[in-house]
């Protein structure tokens, strides 16, 4: 199965700073990455999908890139509401599976 | 609007069988691909299942091939995990989710339920 590997672990960061989280993939899911987003005892929502494709109603100040192995979120601008967990999920092969996971935290 | 509501999660013993429901509404539940997810307490997610709108072909993660089951009821709008031999490391509040795609499943999830947690222990 392809596993993701998600850096860093944690970010602390404050409100108005850039996020820049990365997610690695064991070998190439060409571009059908997507990004979730998860609050504390809330179902994760879906953010970008096909590498840089934003879901409908996400907010522009997020966005995706990469391709093969390497795919970036970005998050420019940290609303209060941003700080979350954040997961890679890869469609290329089955079985789907998921990264581990980046906490966005207040610094 | 759109709501999926799991249900049939609880406290089993190692080896003993459960199954999970997810009763759809708010959209046409006949023509979404369906998944099951799961998050063990303070983990991350994992992907466990999914099945194809029509019910015809199905996938699962490794570690639960073999054991568990999805299915669907399409007349009741239902969605089902069918739990075997349950082992410890399946311990985990468990999503149902709808697939992204109409018809013609994309892999990627867009709406979810709240979840039913299922612990298994002795």
């Amino acid at each position: 199965e392809i596993v993701l590997t998600q850096t860093p672990a944690t970010l602390s960061l404050s409100p108005g700073a850039r996020a820049t989280l990365s997610c690695r993939a064991s070998q190439s899911v060409t571009s059908y990455l997507a990004w979730y987003q998860q609050k504390p005892g809330q179902a994760p929502r879906l953010l970008i999908y096909d590498a840089s494709h934003r879901a409908t109603g996400i907010p522009a100040r997020f966005s995706g890139n990469g391709s093969g192995t390497d795919f970036t979120l970005t998050i420019s601008s940290l609303e209060p509401e941003d700080f979350a967990v954040y997961y890679c999920q890869q469609r290329n092969n089955w079985p789907l599976t998921f990264g581990g996971g980046t906490k966005v935290d207040i610094k | 609007q759109l709501q999926m509501v799991e249900s049939g999660g609880g406290v089993v013993q190692p080896g003993r069988s459960l199954r999970l429901s997810c009763a759809a509404s708010g959209f046409t539940f006949s023509r979404y691909a369906m998944h099951w997810v799961r998050q063990a307490p303070g983990k991350g997610l994992e992907w466990v299942a999914i099945i194809s709108y029509d019910g015809s072909t199905t996938f699962y993660t490794d570690s639960v091939k073999g054991r568990f089951t999805i299915s669907r009821d399409t007349s009741k709008s239902t969605l089902y995990l069918h739990m075997n031999s349950l082992r410890t490391e399946d311990t985990a509040l468990y999503y149902c989710a709808r697939d992204e795609g109409y018809y013609e499943s994309t892999g990627y999830v867009d709406s979810w339920g709240q979840g039913t947690l299922v612990i298994v222990s002795s």
